[in-house]
């Protein structure tokens, strides 16, 4: 069974700073792979989302993939207070079936 | 356009009671989802419909957890009976079926005492 692992669980960054993410996923044939940012007590909602090998740039958001190392990461360029949040990242072997979630990592930008 | 809706906000229950969460998907999602959320598991599958149609459960839910779908626009997961150890955050989530980002509602916080 695909398992879905994030770190770190929690994290502290200055304003302005640059944050990084990670995730890591066990089914080599996964082939979606998401980003959702959920603030305290709201809905989660979906940032970004890649399918293939490589970066993907929107904004101050990056998300790059390396199926070979079953990993992605999230990376926060400038930020903001307003980023903090709970992060989940999200992995699905095609577009017919649900997505299986981290159990997140809780970012807290600091003025 | 609405998003997800989800009642209500919070509920209490005593141990051994019939709960019924309520979600009303964004209009023409063909697929539906519930998932619970807690902080030591995170997101777990709870039932996932296409068309109406359910198409996975989660199978450690099968035994409390029903979820159905009475139509396109409606959903209920009813527990029965509850248990403290469920006390999570239920969440609702659609999506067109033709794209794969979910759309979530803002959940339920469920309280079993």
């Amino acid at each position: 069974q695909q398992k879905v692992q994030q770190s770190p669980e929690s994290l502290i960054v200055p304003e302005g700073a640059m944050t990084s993410l990670n995730c890591t996923f066990s089914d080599s044939a996964s082939q979606y792979f998401a980003w959702y940012r959920q603030h305290s007590g709201k809905a989660p909602k979906a940032l970004m989302s890649i399918f293939s090998n490589g970066e993907k740039e929107e904004g101050r958001f990056t998300i790059h993939l390396n199926k070979a190392s079953l990993h992605f990461s999230l990376h926060i360029r400038d930020s903001q207070p307003s980023d903090s949040a709970l992060y989940l990242c999200a992995v699905s072997p095609n577009s017919g079936t649900y997505q299986r979630f981290g159990t997140g990592t809780k970012l807290q930008v600091v003025p | 356009d609405a998003g997800v809706t989800q009642t209500p906000r919070h509920e209490v229950a005593e141990k051994g009671q019939t709960i019924i969460l309520k979600c009303e998907p964004v209009s023409g999602h063909n697929d539906l989802f519930w998932y619970r959320q807690t902080k030591i598991q995170g997101l777990e599958l709870l039932s996932y419909f296409r068309s109406k149609s359910l198409m996975e459960d989660g199978g450690a839910f099968k035994d409390r957890f029903k979820a159905e779908m009475l139509n396109s626009s409606f959903s209920t997961l009813k527990i029965q009976p509850t248990e403290p150890k469920d006390s999570a955050v239920y969440l609702c989530a659609s999506r067109p079926g033709v794209q794969n980002t979910l759309y979530f509602g803002a959940g339920t916080r469920l309280s079993v005492l």
